[in-house]
């Protein structure tokens, strides 16, 4: 299959490790958040959200932290597997009055290694 | 399978030609968003419906490129005199923040279709 994103920022790590991956997003008026994997020829699927009235969120081996402080969001999954495999995209939400239009950011590749 | 569908999942085309696209949203969903994305980038916002009504357009929507939902369901997205630089993975998300869970309006994308410009 093809591959989504070529030149994106790799993060390797060894299966059953925590991973981090890192996002900064731009605009403070953003009121939501959403992390999503991208899988080779998919489109992206989502993982966790939060809002901006939160700081944390905890899902299924999966963990999100909002600092508003310097608009930085994390994805943190823990006991990496082989299928976490993908490329991770955070997206704000920003409301404009008449829609919720997503912004993504730089996306970060996964590379989960045996 | 009742997630968003997109159809075709893959389009060659010569310079110059029309393509159409479509999409089938959730089927409880009345929000349908279009975004482009190319290789090694994040999905950009092209435009966004409410039930039938088209509500927002990026300044990446050029005039060759409409976009319909007109009965609220499916959407068309068209691509007149196709050029080269419109090849891209073409992502359609649908929503209802009516149904997200303590309001969040979290969209759902669907497979996408892949359109190469020879």
């Amino acid at each position: 299959g093809e591959s989504v994103g070529l030149h994106l920022p790799t993060l390797s790590v060894q299966e059953g490790d925590n991973s981090i991956i890192n996002c900064a997003y731009s605009n403070s008026a953003s009121d939501y958040f959403i992390w999503y994997k991208q899988e080779s020829g998919k489109g992206p699927q989502f993982i966790i959200d939060i809002r901006s009235n939160m700081d944390k969120r905890q899902g299924q081996r999966v963990t999100v932290l909002l600092n508003k402080t310097v608009k930085h969001l994390s994805l943190q999954i823990a006991a990496t597997q082989p299928g976490d495999s993908a490329v991770y995209f955070c997206a704000e939400n920003i409301n404009t009055g008449t829609a919720s239009k997503l912004t993504f950011g730089t996306g970060t590749r996964l590379q989960v290694t045996l | 399978d009742t997630g968003v569908s997109q159809d075709p999942r893959h389009k060659i085309t010569k310079r110059g030609q029309n393509v159409t696209f479509r999409c089938d949203p959730i089927s409880e969903h009345n929000r349908l968003y279009w975004y482009r994305q190319t290789l090694g980038q994040g999905p950009e916002f092209l435009t966004y419906f409410q039930n039938e009504a088209q509500l927002e357009k990026s300044r990446l929507l050029s005039d060759r490129f409409s976009a319909e939902r007109p009965k609220g369901s499916f959407s068309t997205l068209e691509i007149q005199r196709t050029e080269q630089g419109d090849s891209a993975m073409y992502l359609c998300a649908s929503s209802s923040p009516n149904l997200g869970t303590r309001g969040r309006d979290t969209q759902y994308f669907g497979p996408g279709t892949r359109l190469t410009v020879l």
